[in-house]
């Protein structure tokens, strides 16, 4: 499984764009990239999820360059309730049995 | 959406018994469901895979026979500490994954459990 590293934190302001980067250098061609956020006490939630280029939701895009060596989660105007911890993970699409091995993750702090 | 439950969300018990964590698939079916331990400022920990209708598989340095891993169906999975003690104190999460999707690998977690041993 490819291995990640973010950033340990980030502190933004209401209003802001966040970008959180994640570089897997060691991505393999099956794998996706999935980012999940998690509140303090709660189970992480499914953020946003993209194999290459851009994929945009209701919640925040990915940005994906050719090499797919890392991606970028783009957080538009954030509020205070987008403090959290920010996992990115990468992974293949076999549903049945690939398994999620978390980093570090990126505690993101918002201030008013 | 896909939703997770976790059973009880938070369990205090005394050292040497025993806890009993259920998780729930409730509108989906999961032939594969994941257990997470959880210590404070840090990052989920994956302990072992649970397959329906098959042994669990355990991560390195995790203990099968202290935590006992049951997936009886395709909605359920259990995970039960034996004889739990003070260490074991730690924030347990579930998750699984809809058998019907076959693209990327979302997992949908349950909220989870807290379970504090005296």
């Amino acid at each position: 499984l490819a291995k990640t590293t973010q950033p340990i934190s980030m502190d933004s302001y209401e209003g802001q764009e966040v970008n959180i980067t994640c570089s897997h250098n060691n991505i393999a061609t099956n794998d996706y990239i999935t980012w999940y956020q998690q509140f303090p006490s709660q189970g992480p939630r499914f953020i946003i999820q993209g194999y290459k280029t851009k994929v945009t939701n209701e919640v925040a895009s990915l940005f994906i360059p050719a090499d797919r060596k890392s991606s970028t989660l783009s957080l538009p105007r954030v509020s205070l309730s987008d403090t959290a911890v920010y996992y990115c993970l990468v992974g293949g699409p076999s549903y049945n049995t690939d398994k999620l091995i978390f980093g570090t993750g990126t505690r993101l702090q918002v201030f008013p | 959406g896909a939703v997770v439950s976790q059973h009880p969300s938070r369990v205090i018990c005394k050292s040497g018994t025993s806890v009993k964590i259920e998780c729930r698939s409730l509108d989906f079916q999961a032939t594969t469901m994941f257990w997470y331990r959880q210590f404070p400022k840090q990052s989920l920990m994956l302990m072992a895979t649970s397959n329906e209708g098959s042994k669990a598989t355990y991560e390195q340095g995790v203990e099968k026979d202290k935590f006992l891993i049951n997936h009886a169906s395709l909605t359920l999975s259990t995970l039960t500490v034996t004889s739990a003690h003070p260490e074991d104190s730690s924030f347990y999460i579930c998750s699984a994954r809809d058998a019907r999707t076959g693209l990327g690998n979302e997992q949908f977690f349950g909220p989870g459990t807290r379970l504090t041993v005296l």
